[in-house]
C-alpha cells in the first residue's frame, strides 16, 4: 500500500523561529507534491507545489525535494503565529494520471508568541 | 462567486434517509474529486472525474454514489449510510489530475 508519513507534531517553535516540517513516501512512481495548510476546522489550502529535485522558494516557505531519498520537507522562515496549523504532505500515485493524491495525516505546527 | 463551493456546509441525517452533497467550482478547471476526512486520519480520496468521466473510484461502497453533470458540477448522492461515515466530506478541482487540487469549505456530514 502506498503511504506518505508525517510525524504529527505538534511541533512547537518561537515566533520568528524556523519551522521544519518533513514527509516521507513509498512510492517511486510518484513526481507530483503538494503541501497545503489547514487551520482547525477549516478546508486544506495548498501552500506549496514541487515536482523537480532541489529547494523552490515562494515567499516564507521553502520546499525540498528528493526523489532518491523519497523525502520532501517544507520550511516555514520568521514563523508567526498565523501559521499555526497543521501542514500535509500530498504525493500524487505514479501508477497512473488519475489525479490520485495521497496524504499523510499531517503535522500539527504550533508558533508561540 | 469564485474557486470551489459547497453545500451544504453540515448536515445530519439517520441512516435510512437519502440526501445529496453539492460541489460547484468557478476555476474553469476540468477534474473534480471527492474526499472523506476523518479524525485522526490522513485525508481520503473517494473519486476523481475528469471532463465529466469517472477515472478512479477508490473501492468506495456502494451507499456512495456519485454524479457529475458537467465540468463545474459534482454531487455525492447519499443512502443507507453507517455511523462510521460520518466525517468531513470535501471536494476539490484541479485544471488537470496532474495540477494542484483547490479544496472547498466541506460539508460536515453526521449520521444518527
Amino acid at each position: 500500500q502506498k503511504e506518505v508519513e508525517q510525524n504529527s507534531g505538534p511541533l512547537s517553535v518561537p515566533e520568528g523561529a524556523i519551522a521544519s516540517l518533513n514527509c516521507t513516501y513509498s512510492d517511486r512512481g510518484s513526481q507530483s507534491f503538494f503541501w497545503y495548510r489547514q487551520y482547525s476546522g477549516k478546508s486544506p489550502e495548498l501552500i506549496m507545489s514541487i515536482y523537480s529535485n532541489g529547494d523552490k522558494e515562494d515567499g516564507r516557505f521553502t520546499a525540498q525535494l528528493n526523489k532518491a531519498s523519497q523525502y520532501v520537507s517544507l520550511l516555514i522562515r520568521d514563523s508567526q503565529p498565523s501559521d499555526s496549523a497543521t501542514y500535509l504532505c500530498a504525493v500524487n500515485d505514479g501508477s497512473g494520471n488519475t489525479g490520485k493524491l495521497i496524504f499523510g495525516q499531517g503535522t500539527t505546527l504550533q508558533v508561540k508568541p | 462567486e469564485t474557486g470551489v463551493t459547497q453545500t451544504p456546509r453540515h448536515l445530519v441525517m439517520g441512516m435510512t434517509n437519502k440526501k445529496s452533497l453539492k460541489c460547484e467550482q468557478h476555476l474553469g478547471h476540468n477534474a473534480m474529486y471527492w474526499y472523506k476526512q476523518s479524525a485522526k486520519k490522513p485525508l481520503e480520496l473517494m473519486f476523481v472525474y475528469n471532463f465529466k468521466e469517472q477515472t478512479e473510484n477508490n473501492s468506495v461502497p456502494s451507499r456512495f454514489s456519485p454524479e457529475c453533470p458537467n465540468s463545474s458540477h459534482l454531487f455525492l448522492h447519499l443512502h443507507t449510510l453507517q455511523p462510521e461515515d460520518s466525517a468531513l466530506y470535501l471536494c476539490a478541482s484541479s485544471q488537470d489530475p496532474n495540477q494542484p487540487q483547490h479544496f472547498g469549505d466541506g460539508t460536515r456530514l453526521s449520521i444518527l
